[in-house]
């Protein structure tokens, strides 16, 4: 089963912020969090992963509460094309043979509106 | 370059038939998944290679499918004698290596109907 929490939809107008939760309260010291999308007939695109700290990339933003049980995935400037499934993943780092599977709950629909 | 390809995008099958479904993932990349993905829900893991061998197949969902990857490279997800509960979006992903924090890029996948 998923180990992360993540309501199952989202609106929001394209330009501004769109700020995705997830809860993550059983996460283990030595697990990542992860953020992929799966834009409609595609296959799950990877947008970033963290430990601890906040991470940035060209794509997006994560904020990791300092407890980490939860998390935030930070689109800045969301575009229509930013409509997608929205998927949150704790994963060990070291891992072998099934740890390495990704484990995706439902995620968060999210929807950009003109 | 060329990101992880997967063939065929569509396959109708009736009940009964075979299916063989193909993934060439991204040159060089160690790690390799097959997940599939039921209408409306997150997709789930199969089966993992790393290089040739096999190392995890626990989530396979019957006998009648079996995964090889036999040169380290291109891998065939078949499905024997399909049923109409195997119709789902087949994905196969890819990854550098199999320790550390890197990330599975993944196929387009495959939309198998079976009628």
């Amino acid at each position: 089963d998923a180990k992360t929490t993540q309501p199952p939809s989202m609106d929001c107008a394209e330009g501004r912020a769109a700020n995705l939760p997830c809860n993550h309260s059983t996460i283990s010291g030595n697990e990542y969090v992860y953020w992929y999308r799966q834009i409609h007939s595609q296959g799950p695109q990877y947008i970033i992963h963290g430990l601890k700290n906040n991470e940035t990339n060209e794509m997006a933003s994560l904020i990791i509460t300092e407890d980490r049980k939860s998390s935030t995935l930070i689109l800045p400037h969301a575009t229509l094309r930013d409509t997608a499934v929205y998927y949150c993943i704790v994963r060990p780092l070291n891992y072998g043979g099934s740890q390495g599977n990704l484990i995706f709950g439902k995620g968060t629909k999210l929807s950009v509106k003109p | 370059g060329a990101g992880v390809s997967q063939s065929p995008r569509y396959k109708v099958a009736k009940r009964g038939q075979d299916v063989a479904l193909r993934c060439d993932p991204i040159s060089g990349h160690v790690s390799l998944f097959w997940y599939q993905q039921a209408l409306g829900q997150g997709p789930e893991f199969l089966t993992y290679f790393q290089n040739e061998a096999q190392l995890d197949k626990s989530g396979l969902p019957s006998d009648r499918f079996f995964a090889e990857r036999p040169e380290g490279s291109v891998s065939t997800l078949k499905i024997q004698r399909t049923q109409q509960e195997d119709s789902a979006v087949y994905l196969c992903a890819s990854s550098l290596a199999q320790r550390g924090p890197y990330e599975q890029y993944f196929g387009p996948g495959t939309r198998l109907t079976v009628t």
